[in-house]
């Protein structure tokens, strides 16, 4: 079946340090999404990627895109404490036309102060 | 801000019984969902609901499973006999556009807890 695969499921960083998790697809997706999901709280939509090659950023997060719309990436710079959270990838796969989005595991990012 | 709202937060119960969450999606969205996480895992997609039909399941979604938009505003789960391994947190989410077309507004979440 449909796959996304995220790695790595858990990154400590220092405050200050950077941080990058990346999301991986068995089949070409239409689209990405990704979420941030705080400690006890629900997902909360960061971005949506379309196009192949895509780069956005919002402040410190970058979000990529791949070229054969197999992958994506989130960098963030300079971490803050702020930061924590599990951030989950989400891909809509070509051929669905009900709109699920398949979620990546999640990587949950501690920030030490 | 709009938002998606779930109820309960929390629900108990015991093995065998049926359980009922309920969620009210944003008022103007059109597409509806389903989602569960198990403690510390995935987000798992559930069920997909438009225009009063379900349009896609997942394996998961099996016929312990129904849902329901009883009344234009709450758009309800329903677990027939629950099992011990149904016990997750429950989020129901809506979109305006088609999922991948624009955003998934989630609700806090339902915690079932199977004894």
């Amino acid at each position: 079946g449909q796959q996304v695969m995220q790695i790595p499921q858990y990154q400590h960083v220092q405050e200050g340090e950077d941080f990058t998790t990346y999301c991986n697809s068995s089949t070409t997706l239409s689209n990405i999404q990704w979420y941030k999901q705080r400690p006890g709280g629900h997902p909360v939509f960061l971005i949506q990627l379309v196009k192949s090659g895509e780069v956005k950023k919002q402040k410190r997060l970058t979000f990529q895109f791949g070229e054969a719309k197999k992958n994506s990436s989130l960098h963030i710079t300079a971490t803050q404490t702020t930061d924590v959270g599990t951030y989950f990838c989400a891909g809509r796969v070509s051929s669905s036309n009900t709109g699920k989005l398949i979620f990546g595991q999640g990587t949950t990012l501690q920030v030490k102060p | 801000e709009p938002e998606v709202t779930q109820t309960p937060s929390h629900q108990v119960t015991q093995m065998g019984q049926e359980v009922i969450l309920r969620c009210v999606p944003i008022s103007n969205h059109l597409y509806f969902y389903w989602y569960r996480q198990i403690l510390g895992q995935k987000v798992e997609f559930l069920v997909s609901f438009y225009n009063n039909e379900i349009s896609e399941k997942s394996e998961i979604f099996d016929d312990q499973f129904s849902v329901e938009r009883p009344d234009g505003s709450n758009f309800t789960l329903k677990i027939r006999s629950t099992k011990l391994e149904d016990s997750a947190m429950y989020f129901c989410a809506s979109s305006e556009l088609l999922a991948g077309s624009g955003e998934l507004f989630f609700g806090e979440g339902s915690r079932l807890t199977v004894l």
